[in-house]
């Protein structure tokens, strides 16, 4: 299985900072049909995942434009330009390029 | 507005059987694969099993191969996933979680998530 590593594990912030996350693939996500599937998730407190970003940097309707994603091959980030409140929460990356499809371990975003 | 309606969690013992159903509405469900994703309390995301939109193309985590069996009623827009011969270790929460336009790869939408406990 693909394996997927995210750091930080644990990133405090303080409201109004940048925030950054890495994920790191164990493989390549170039799928056969030239995309990328990489995914974020964002899961706050006692909700199910939302997604965020697919395909590395499109931003899924209705989220904020603070939140960007890029990356290529097997180096992907995820960045927020001004974390707010509503921000808390653990963030997974997610794979679909290889199956079994696999998440990083998430990030948990917490305000300082 | 898509909705994805689990239910049929609870508790059960090692050994044993239950039957997860997701009700789904808000989208052409017979369109897009479907999955199902568990989440152990307070822990990580693992992929359980994908079925794709007519039904013919199914996928297991090799965790629950040969005891978890996926699949979908196109007309009554219900996907369902029968698990046997239960495990302590299979104790978490299971998300229902829509496909997207590339299949499971861009998956989307998920459910609230149903609780499935093994324990004696």
């Amino acid at each position: 299985d693909v394996v997927m590593t995210q750091s930080p594990l644990s990133l405090p912030v303080t409201l109004g900072q940048p925030a950054s996350i890495s994920c790191r693939s164990s493989q390549s996500l170039v799928y056969s049909d030239g995309n990328t599937y990489l995914n974020w998730f964002q899961q706050r407190p006692g909700q199910s995942p939302r997604r965020l970003i697919y395909k590395v940097s499109n931003r899924d309707s209705g989220v904020p434009d603070r939140f960007s994603g890029s990356g290529s091959g097997t180096d992907f980030t995820l960045k927020i330009s001004r974390v707010e409140a509503e921000d808390v929460g653990v963030y997974y990356c997610m794979q679909g390029t290889h199956w079994m499809h696999t998440f990083g371990q998430g990030t948990k975003l917490e305000i300082k | 507005e898509v909705q994805l309606l689990e239910s049929g969690g609870g508790l059960e013992q090692p050994g044993g059987s239950l039957r997860l159903s997701c009700a789904a509405s808000g989208f052409t469900f017979s369109s897009y694969s479907m999955s199902w994703v568990r989440q152990v309390p307070g822990k990580g995301l693992e992929w359980v099993s994908t079925i794709g939109k007519k039904g013919t193309i199914i996928y297991y985590a090799d965790s629950v191969k040969g005891r978890f069996t996926i699949s979908r009623d196109n007309p009554k827009n219900t996907l369902c996933l029968q698990m046997n011969s239960l495990r302590v270790e299979d104790t978490a929460v299971y998300y229902c979680v829509k496909g997207g336009p590339a299949g499971a790869r861009e998956s989307d939408y998920w459910g609230q998530g149903t609780l499935v406990t093994v324990s004696s």
